[in-house]
């Protein structure tokens, strides 16, 4: 079936360093891909999405690829805050079919 | 005023009650969704209701049902608690007709069974 690997955590950064979480998928057909994000004691709220190849999703200064021949979508920003602490979710949705999540990274952001 | 409203947001109860979850919404979506969160295993799909007439198993629904009042509510139940079920529960809308649509999320309840 189909399945969202994520890097394990928790991440620890400084304040303004180079944020790489990697999400690789294992899915049949052309999914679309997704990342969410989780704050403290809140619900999941959409951060970026691409629908397909080599499409470049960005929101907040975080960005990510979807890599057809890597199965990849990597979440990237340049310079985190430390309001960007958080749980980070990849997902991929496949057509008329229900979201698939992956476990989740916590990030955390000190000052 | 949220568009995805889960009551309560939080409960503690006994093992062996009976636990109901309500979620609202007022975005006019078709689809609903219950998951459950435990750390270190993301979200995991309870069950799933593509219009009021349609629930749908998901991943882990034994020891829950639901119900599909009106296209606006969606509650999940837990018949006879047990400690294991303890997690964070989160109810979800999308709306089924727009191709590559997000899913909405509440702000979750945290359930606690002793």
């Amino acid at each position: 079936g189909d399945s969202v690997t994520q890097m394990e955590g928790p991440v620890t950064l400084s304040e303004e360093a180079f944020l790489t979480i990697n999400c690789t998928y294992t899915a049949t057909g052309y999914p679309s891909l997704f990342w969410y994000v989780q704050y403290p004691g809140e619900g999941l709220q959409l951060l970026l999405k691409a629908t397909k190849a080599d499409d470049k999703g960005s929101n907040k200064g975080f960005e990510a690829t979807y890599r057809k021949e890597t199965t990849s979508f990597h979440l990237e920003k340049g310079s985190v805050q430390v309001s960007d602490s958080a749980v980070y979710f990849c997902a991929l949705l496949k057509g008329g079919q229900n979201f698939v999540f992956g476990p989740g990274t916590r990030l955390s952001v000190l000052p | 005023d949220a568009d995805v409203t889960q009551t309560p947001r939080n409960r503690i109860t006994k093992t062996g009650k009976r636990i109901m979850l309500e979620c609202s919404q007022t975005k006019g979506h078709d689809r609903m969704y219950w998951y459950r969160q435990d750390p270190g295993l993301g979200l995991r799909l309870i069950y799933y209701s593509f219009d009021v007439k349609d629930i749908n198993k998901g991943e882990i629904s034994d020891g829950y049902s639901v119900s599909r009042q009106a296209q606006a509510k969606f509650s999940l139940s837990l018949e006879s608690a047990i400690p294991n079920q303890t997690a964070l529960y989160f109810c979800a809308t999308r709306l089924g007709t727009s191709g590559i649509s997000e899913q909405f999320f509440g702000p979750g309840t945290r359930l606690t069974v002793l």
